[in-house]
């Protein structure tokens, strides 16, 4: 089955102790993104990857890392969380991003890890 | 820049009733459009996508839209809403290009009545 696994699902942490999201995906994607949901603002990019170890800034990158060492896997760090960090976050890929003649744009959402930094 | 607006934060409609979600989109070229639906505790799931060539299009869950360049508008209509339909709704544009991101409205309510 096609899909977009993110762990933990749920997190409730304490301020400044780092911590790490996973997300993989099994469709062989090359393009991966972060998305944090907020109420009243909708989702917003963090961070994107086009292809292993090619990584760059979304709209609100402050305070988080990503990395792209294998195709499949995108882990979300957040090396110091904050409270302003506290919200719900979706890994999502797709076969190339929107750029690309728009062949395959569709996006595969992973089911969201709500965060809670304390 | 590109934008989404859905200016319904919370819709409630009757079980059987017609349904329309309104979604205005700025962007500067032909814009990829799609509408995604989150249920309560799940991830996105994409209800339908409109990438060129006839403006009306269908999705899953009986569910259609409809792109009009004039009005910059991609409107998600149901013409009988199942209570399984109660969800968050979302309207969002592709931009091209070397950022390659969704950009998210930031979505709707939907509350269905028995």
């Amino acid at each position: 089955e096609a899909q977009v696994t993110q762990n933990p699902r749920y997190l409730i942490t304490v301020t400044g102790k780092k911590l790490t999201v996973t997300c993989s995906q099994n469709m062989n994607h090359e393009y991966m993104s972060w998305y944090r949901q907020d109420p009243g603002l909708g989702l917003r990019q963090i961070y994107y990857s086009m292809n292993v170890e090619v990584t760059d800034k979304g709209d609100v990158p402050e305070g988080y890392k990503v990395s792209r060492k294998e195709k499949r896997n995108f882990p979300l760090i957040l090396e110091s969380p904050s409270p302003n960090q506290t919200s719900l976050y979706f890994c999502a890929s797709s076969l190339f991003g929107t750029g690309t003649g728009g062949l395959n744009t569709e996006a595969f959402f992973g089911q969201g890890t709500r965060l809670t930094v304390v | 820049a590109q934008s989404v607006t859905q200016p319904d934060i919370h819709i409630t409609v009757s079980e059987g009733a017609s349904l329309e979600l309104r979604c205005n989109y700025s962007y500067g070229a032909t814009p990829y459009l799609f509408w995604y639906v989150q249920s309560p505790g799940q991830g996105l799931q994409l209800l339908l996508k409109y990438f060129s060539g006839d403006t009306l299009v269908q999705g899953i869950k009986g569910f259609e839209a409809e792109f009009k360049r004039s009005q910059s508008s991609f409107n998600l209509r149901k013409p009988s809403v199942h209570w399984s339909d109660a969800a968050e709704y979302f309207c969002a544009v592709g931009v091209r290009g070397a950022t390659n991101k969704l950009i998210f409205g930031t979505g709707t309510l939907l509350a269905v009545q028995p």
